[in-house]
């Protein structure tokens, strides 16, 4: 399977513990994009990264979020200190990058569903 | 800020039947916009863009401007067609450089019965 993959596809954790989630993007997309997603809504986003440089987050993620992407491959999703309402499907996407117009696609993994206890 | 609003949490119609999926934004500058799917126990997938004007699975969607709508239409439903749709927006600079993030609707969950 040459999709984006995620690790794990499911974690049950009691509220305090830390979580660690990581995403394989497709071979040489270089931009990487986590989201999240609650029952009923829609997924929101969280962070993105071009190669190695983390570009944007966005407001939801607190100081107890942490994304990495060390080597412009694979990322991490890194949650501190979880809360009950951490509980959520966690979804990463990749693209490349196609130019100035960018009519890049962004290509979901099957996300990493979060229970906190 | 950028929003998308689906009205419609469930949808249901009959084989056969024409559809459409409602989708309207806000952005103050010039959008990108999509329609993604998912499929009961599959990954969320792009089914169509604004950009490329192109009927996919038979489905289309025009990007009304005045309205700031993105409907999904189409003709005639199959049963296949039963899933989650998401209407989502990247934001465009003035210059046609995208920023990355997709803003997407709450979704709407389309049943056909057969």
């Amino acid at each position: 399977d040459t999709g984006v993959s995620q690790d794990p596809r499911h974690k049950i954790t009691k509220r305090g513990q830390n979580v660690t989630f990581r995403c394989d993007p497709i071979s040489e997309h270089n931009r990487l994009y986590w989201y999240r997603q609650t029952l009923g809504q829609g997924p929101e986003f969280l962070t993105y990264f071009q190669n190695e440089a983390q570009l944007e987050k966005s407001r939801l993620l607190s100081d107890r979020f942490s994304a990495e992407r060390p080597k412009g491959s694979f990322s991490t999703l890194e949650i501190q200190r979880t809360e009950q309402g951490d509980s959520a499907m966690y979804l990463c996407a990749s693209s490349p990058r196609s130019g100035q117009f960018s009519t890049d696609t962004q290509y979901f993994g099957p996300g990493t569903r979060l229970t906190v206890l | 800020a950028q929003r998308v609003t689906q009205p419609e949490k469930l949808l249901s119609v009959f084989k056969g039947a024409p559809v459409e999926l409602k989708c309207n934004y806000s952005y103050s500058g010039s959008p990108e916009l999509f329609w993604y799917v998912q499929y009961s126990r599959q990954r969320l997938q792009l089914l169509l863009r604004h950009i490329s004007r192109e009927s996919i699975k038979g489905f289309t969607a025009d990007l009304n401007k005045g309205e700031t709508s993105f409907h999904l239409k189409k003709p005639f439903a199959q049963e296949e067609d039963s899933a989650m749709y998401y209407c989502a927006l990247r934001a465009r600079s003035g210059g046609g450089t995208s920023y990355g993030k997709l803003t997407f609707g709450q979704g709407t969950i389309l049943t056909v019965h057969p």
